[in-house]
This record gives structure tokens, sequence and C-alpha cells, in this order.
């Protein structure tokens, strides 16, 4: 089945730190992929998404392009801040399931120090 | 208008307790979900309504039983829960299902069982 796999938390970098969490997946057809973040006591947030190969999501100054040749789709950010402490969740769309089911990753924990 | 609204934010009961969970949204979507999230995981998908009609339920015990009252209300029925039902319930809503469409997710309520 489909699955996500994301790299291993907690990230612990600095304030204006470059930012990679890896996220690959496995999926049959073509899913829409997406990253949630989640803050302390949240609920999750639609951070950036993309729907078909090669797109770029942004928002924030967050980045992930969706790349089929490697089954990724890693989130970027040029200068992390203190703000941006929370869990990251890699998700796609199901489409095997045909019921609209998200598929996530375990979720990074992020932690930026200032 | 991105907004799903979930009452209330925090829910302490009984295991002889009978409560529900409401959740809302005004952005005219036709799909709504539950999710349970335990600590440190990504959410599970429990229950998806499509136009108003359970389309989906994920093998959830019958202590948790969902309504959708309206296209803008979905509720979750909490009836003899055990402490492992403790966990941050998430309500998610989109367009139209079962598309590769946006999930946009509340704040979530914060479940214990005593």
């Amino acid at each position: 089945g489909d699955s996500v796999t994301q790299m291993e938390g907690p990230v612990t970098l600095s304030e204006e730190a470059f930012l990679t969490i890896n996220c690959t997946y496995t999926a049959t057809g073509y899913p829409s992929l997406f990253w949630y973040v989640q803050y302390p006591g949240e609920g999750l947030q639609l951070l950036l998404k993309a729907t078909k190969a090669d797109d770029k999501g942004s928002n924030k100054g967050f980045e992930a392009t969706y790349r089929k040749e490697t089954t990724s789709f890693h989130l970027e950010k040029g200068s992390v801040q203190v703000s941006d402490s929370a869990v990251y969740f890699c998700a796609l769309s199901d489409l095997s399931s045909n019921t609209g089911k998200l598929i996530f990753g375990q979720g990074t924990t992020l932690q930026v120090k200032p | 208008d991105t907004e799903v609204t979930q009452t209330p934010k925090h829910l302490v009961m009984g295991m002889t307790n009978k409560k529900s969970l409401k959740c809302e949204q005004h952005m005219g979507h036709r799909a709504m979900y539950w999710y349970k999230q335990k600590a440190k995981k990504p959410p599970e998908l429990m229950f998806v309504y499509s136009y108003e009609k359970l389309s989906i339920n994920e093998s959830v015990p019958s202590r948790f039983s969902p309504e959708c009252p309206n296209s803008s209300l979905l509720n979750l029925h909490l009836h003899a829960l055990q402490p492992e039902d403790s966990a941050l319930y998430l309500c998610a809503s989109s367009q139209d299902p079962p598309d590769t469409d946006t999930q946009y997710f509340g704040p979530g309520t914060r479940l214990t069982v005593l």
C-alpha cells in the first residue's frame, strides 16, 4: 500500500539556519503531496501542497518540490525562526482507496533555538 | 476563509459518561472527517462523511458514533469510553471527496477519559 517516510527527529537548529526535512513516498498513481505543521497544543495547519510532478509548493518561506523520479517531497526553508518550532507532517492523498484518505508520515519535530 | 471550528477545546469524562464533540465549517465543503491523534503520532482516520452520508468507517469501535446533521456540521458522540481513548480528536473538511483535494483541519478537542 501507499506510504510516507520522513526523517526521524527531533531536528534542532539555531535561528537563521537552513532547514531540510526529508520526505519520500511510495504510491500507485500520482497522488497530491502535502506538508502540514502542528504547533504545540494545536491542530494541523496546511503549510503547502503540490498536485503533480515538478510542482513547487511554497508558503511562509517554506518550499517543497514534487519529485516523481526520486519519489520525494523534501521541505526546505532558508532561514528558520524560533516560531517555526513545531511538528511537521508529510502526507499524500490515497488515490487507491478512492476515499480522500490522507496517509501521513510519522512527523518530524523541529526545535529552533535562539 | 479556511476555518474549521471544534468545540469543546478540552473535555474530561468518566467511562460511564455520554458526551459529544462538535465540528463546524462554513466553506461549503461537502466532505468532513474525524481523526484521532495520540501524542507524538500522526492523525489516524476514523470516519469520512461525503455529502452528509457516512462513506468510510475505519473499523472504529461502536462507542464512537458519528453524525452529520447537515453539510456544515459534524458531531462525534461518545459513550462508555476507555482510558486508552484519551487523545486529540481532529475534524477536517475538504471541497469534494474522493478527490485529491486539500483537507483543512480544526484545532481539535483534547479528550481525557478517567
